[in-house]
């Protein structure tokens, strides 16, 4: 089956760090994303892992575990900005190597 | 650079209409994909297509969807006889190769309400 599981809600403090983990489950696997999305905005590309460890870029950085299936967004010295819903979404194989399997989002809260 | 274009941005259709949505992928892509995102739900993948080619349409209803992706212009999701349950926000992703190694770039979507 494919499945993608992760987190509902998470609330953090402003300068915090913050982890969002992700579980996946997918017919064909070939690379993981984190996207980001604003209240009402279009989906924006954070991160693409393929390789297991972990992938930094500035204040966020993203992880894989292939052999466990999982996944986990870090940020860093969270700001208000950050409030915002992140979305994983795996590659799935079916009858392509187009479509992507997404999460429904962790809607994440900065608060001050 | 223009990123993805859709348009529009709201529709609002009458139950039995139809609802043409439009998609201009970025310069220089030619893989388009369209997904679905129903309040509180998860993108949904819907369809991937190529120029003149269907390439994966495992998430399109077999009935009143089809899309398109023509050799010129935009691509269009077409959903005929709308009803409430397609109110949906619908979004549009291009990339410049196959999504499964290349980041999808998303479009503002289009905000479809059925009443």
């Amino acid at each position: 089956g494919q499945n993608i599981d992760q987190p509902t809600e998470m609330t953090a403090t402003e300068g915090a760090i913050v982890q969002i983990n992700c579980t996946y489950q997918t017919s064909g696997f070939n690379g993981l994303f984190w996207y980001q999305q604003h209240a009402g905005e279009a989906p924006t590309f954070l991160s693409y892992n393929v390789l297991d460890g972990l992938e930094e870029k500035g204040r966020f950085s993203s992880f894989l575990s292939r052999s466990k299936g999982y996944s986990y967004l870090l940020l860093k010295e969270l700001q208000m900005k950050d409030s915002a819903s992140y979305l994983c979404a795996a590659t799935n194989y079916g009858g392509s190597q187009g479509n992507l399997i997404f999460g429904k989002g962790t809607k994440l809260s900065v608060k001050p | 650079n223009a990123g993805v274009m859709q348009n529009p941005r709201h529709l609002v259709r009458r139950r039995g209409q139809e609802a043409r949505l439009r998609c201009s992928p970025m310069k220089g892509h030619s893989h388009v994909y369209w997904y679905r995102q129903l309040p509180e739900e998860g993108l949904k993948f819907m369809v991937y297509l190529q120029k003149e080619n269907i390439i994966d349409e495992s998430g399109m209803p077999k009935e009143r969807f089809s899309a398109e992706f023509p050799k010129e212009g935009p691509s269009i999701l077409r959903i005929q006889q709308v009803v409430r349950g397609d109110s949906a926000a619908y979004f549009c992703a291009s990339s410049p190769t196959s999504g499964s190694m290349d980041e999808q770039y998303f479009g503002p979507g289009t905000r479809l309400t059925v009443t």
